[in-house]
């Protein structure tokens, strides 16, 4: 099946700054979903992005399906971003591969 | 649109106890999947069901067992439960099966067996 590899597996940041979240995936996929877990437990919705870049606020995602990569970008990031982002492929099993996450911790 | 519902949303149980928790999708949506995380695992797919019939399955043993309703609500049960059982179950909608399509998560039910 599919794996999933997130770097970096933690991040610590000031308020303010930039950052990358990394998601490599083994084999071609025919969906992928960025999401950020917050301290309960839920997992929001960031993107839908099999492919291409799609942008939302501070927000941004890139999918490259042939090079089996995605990226998401946290621009002035802010305390409310801190927690867990998983990227989740999935492939013609049909069911999401999470990743172990990328754990982001924002300081003030 | 409601959000994916999930009750309850804590539960102990002794082990060797069943349980069963309880999962409503967003409305139109008739997908149901259920994923368990725990810290040594992380998310782990259990199964899926669309129109009533269970379409995909994880790696879980028989214990691990589901359903879903005409209204597209989804149950999952779990017997005999075991200690590494506790997680946070989590399911999510979607519109339609196969993960082709957006899916959306409910806030989850915190397990813990003692």
């Amino acid at each position: 099946g599919i794996q999933v590899e997130q770097s970096p597996p933690d991040l610590i940041l000031q308020e303010g700054a930039n950052s990358t979240l990394r998601c490599n995936f083994s084999d071609s996929v025919n969906n992928l979903q960025w999401f950020h877990q917050n301290p309960w437990g839920q997992l929001i919705n960031l993107f839908y992005i099999p492919s291409g870049t799609k942008q939302n606020g501070r927000l941004s995602a890139t999918t490259v399906a042939t090079e089996r990569y995605s990226l998401l970008y946290i621009s002035s990031s802010q305390t409310t971003d801190s927690g867990v982002y998983f990227c989740a492929p999935s492939g013609n099993t049909g069911k999401l591969i999470f990743g172990q996450g990328t754990t982001l911790q924002v300081k003030p | 649109k409601a959000g994916v519902t999930q009750t309850p949303r804590y539960l102990i149980k002794t082990r060797g106890q069943q349980v069963t928790l309880s999962c409503s999708p967003i409305s139109g949506h008739r997908s149901v999947s259920w994923y368990q995380q725990t810290p040594g695992q992380g998310l782990q797919f259990l199964f899926e069901y669309f129109s009533e019939t269970q379409r995909n399955k994880g790696n879980f043993p028989g214990r691990f067992s589901g359903r879903q309703f005409s209204n597209s609500r989804s149950e999952m049960n779990v017997s005999t439960l075991e200690l590494g059982d506790s997680a946070l179950y989590l399911c999510a909608s979607s519109p339609s099966p196969g993960a082709l399509y957006e899916q959306y998560f409910g806030p989850g039910t915190r397990l813990t067996v003692t």
